[in-house]
């Protein structure tokens, strides 16, 4: 079975305080490893996509990268804007997602 | 930009009664899900729809649930007699092609009395 697991479940930051969220997963093949942010009471909004072991995708503060056995976002001088639970997902098939259980950033002023 | 639209954002029911939940996807996308999240737990898959028929769906999307594409436009999530435990937000996605990414819309809070 399909197994994703973020690190910590939280996290604190003051602002400009860089540092990196982990998602490590097992599964049985990997199409593909997603990032998402999700504001509370609101749908996952879409981040990254990432396929292959080696590759790197940067969206303002944030990078994400991938090896054969986790991934990693990070947030380089995070704001508080930046605060939010970010889910990683794998999709080891066409379709379903598994997502895990994510981490929740603060960043205060 | 285009979005993924949902209706109702709150959907209040008894136990035992139909609920039918509402879902726009992207215009130009061909592939369509539908999630779950109890409150405080993970994002649930439930079902995936492509061409007109299921192609994936959960241990979670018993014989109580259903989908439909019954216009070019709407995608819809039936649950025929509603439970407890069928509290929860439901999200719909959809997508270009099986393997990119999905957008999500922005959610419907379920609360079965």
């Amino acid at each position: 079975e399909d197994q994703v697991t973020q690190s910590p479940e939280a996290l604190r930051l003051q602002e400009g305080e860089s540092s990196s969220l982990n998602c490590s997963y097992t599964v049985s093949g990997l199409r593909g490893l997603f990032w998402y942010r999700q504001d509370p009471g609101k749908g996952p909004e879409f981040l990254f996509t990432l396929y292959s072991a080696g590759e790197e995708k940067e969206k303002e503060r944030l990078k994400a990268t991938l090896t054969k056995k986790e991934s990693f976002l990070h947030i380089t001088a995070p704001k508080p804007e930046d605060s939010a639970t970010y889910l990683c997902a794998v999709q080891p098939r066409d379709y379903k997602l598994s997502f895990g259980a994510g981490t929740t950033v603060t960043v205060r002023a | 930009e285009p979005e993924v639209t949902q209706t109702p954002s709150h959907q209040v029911t008894q136990m035992g009664q139909e609920v039918i939940l509402r879902c726009v996807p992207i215009s130009n996308h061909l592939y369509f899900y539908w999630y779950r999240q109890i409150l405080g737990q993970k994002v649930e898959f439930l079902v995936s729809f492509y061409n007109n028929e299921i192609s994936e769906k959960s241990e979670i999307f018993d014989d109580q649930f259903s989908v439909e594409r019954p216009d070019g436009s709407n995608f819809t999530l039936k649950i025929r007699s509603t439970k407890l435990e069928d509290s929860a937000m439901y999200f719909c996605a959809s997508s270009s092609s099986g393997n990119n990414e999905q957008f999500f819309g922005p959610g419907t809070r379920l609360t079965v009395l």
